[in-house]
């Protein structure tokens, strides 16, 4: 049973066009959740996270919104540029800093010159 | 800083074989986890550890073993090596006060 769920495998944005990625968990014990970005034959790397206290946190071109009630939660990166073509990965845990992340299985983005 | 250090990068490995996926990190971070990464499935969790001395079951234990005798080690064994198996292998590490960083993972085929 998939517990977070990323229903997009793919997803194709213009260069300087907004890119979102979205995100569904069925677990409400989860109430910490983060992004992750993986470029090929490379490990994960961490991006921005959100506590289910919050449900907004931006980081710079980075935003990730929380809808707590739908069990929702989605990555905006404004303006995409061509480096942000990876996979990205949704997790999620049950309280902060919990050693057991449960992830999504991934969508790739593409940003088109 | 190195961070998350795995070794080898590649490994290919006859059915029935054992072997061991090292794992160092050099930030003297508390937990450490092993996951997996199959088309599909996203990461799984195969193993953590939250301590020294400390280890538990994540999602897909069967199969693997590990032992945390340091802070710095969290070594994978497989015990006999089956082709299902066969995937990226990702080690991670954390202080709680971030997400965790992951190295720069192992892939292995059983054959």
């Amino acid at each position: 049973d998939q517990q977070v769920k990323q229903n997009s495998p793919s997803l194709s944005v213009q260069e300087g066009r907004i890119s979102i990625l979205n995100c569904d968990y069925t677990n409400s014990m989860f109430d910490y959740f983060l992004w992750y970005k993986k470029y090929p034959a490379e490990g994960p790397t961490f991006l921005i996270s959100i506590s289910s206290i919050k449900d907004k946190n931006e980081d710079g071109r980075f935003t990730v919104f929380l809808n707590k009630s739908a069990k929702h939660l989605s990555l905006h990166i404004v303006p995409s540029q061509p480096g942000d073509s990876a996979v990205y990965f949704c997790a999620a845990s049950a309280n902060f800093g919990n050693e057991k992340l449960t992830f999504g299985t991934g969508t790739r983005l593409t940003i088109i010159p | 800083n190195a961070g998350v250090t795995q070794t080898p990068k590649f490994q290919v490995l006859k059915t029935g074989q054992s072997m061991t996926l090292q794992c160092a990190q050099d930030m003297n971070h508390e937990y450490m986890s092993w996951y997996r990464q199959d088309p599909g499935m996203g990461l799984r969790l195969i193993h953590y550890s939250v301590g020294a001395g400390i280890t538990d079951q994540g999602e897909v234990p069967n199969g693997y073993n590990v032992s945390r005798s340091t802070t710095e080690d969290f070594p994978l064994r497989l015990l006999s090596a089956a082709p299902s198996q066969t995937s990226v292998y990702f080690c991670a590490s954390t202080n709680r006060d971030y997400g965790y960083t992951f190295g720069s993972g192992t892939r292995l085929t059983v054959v």
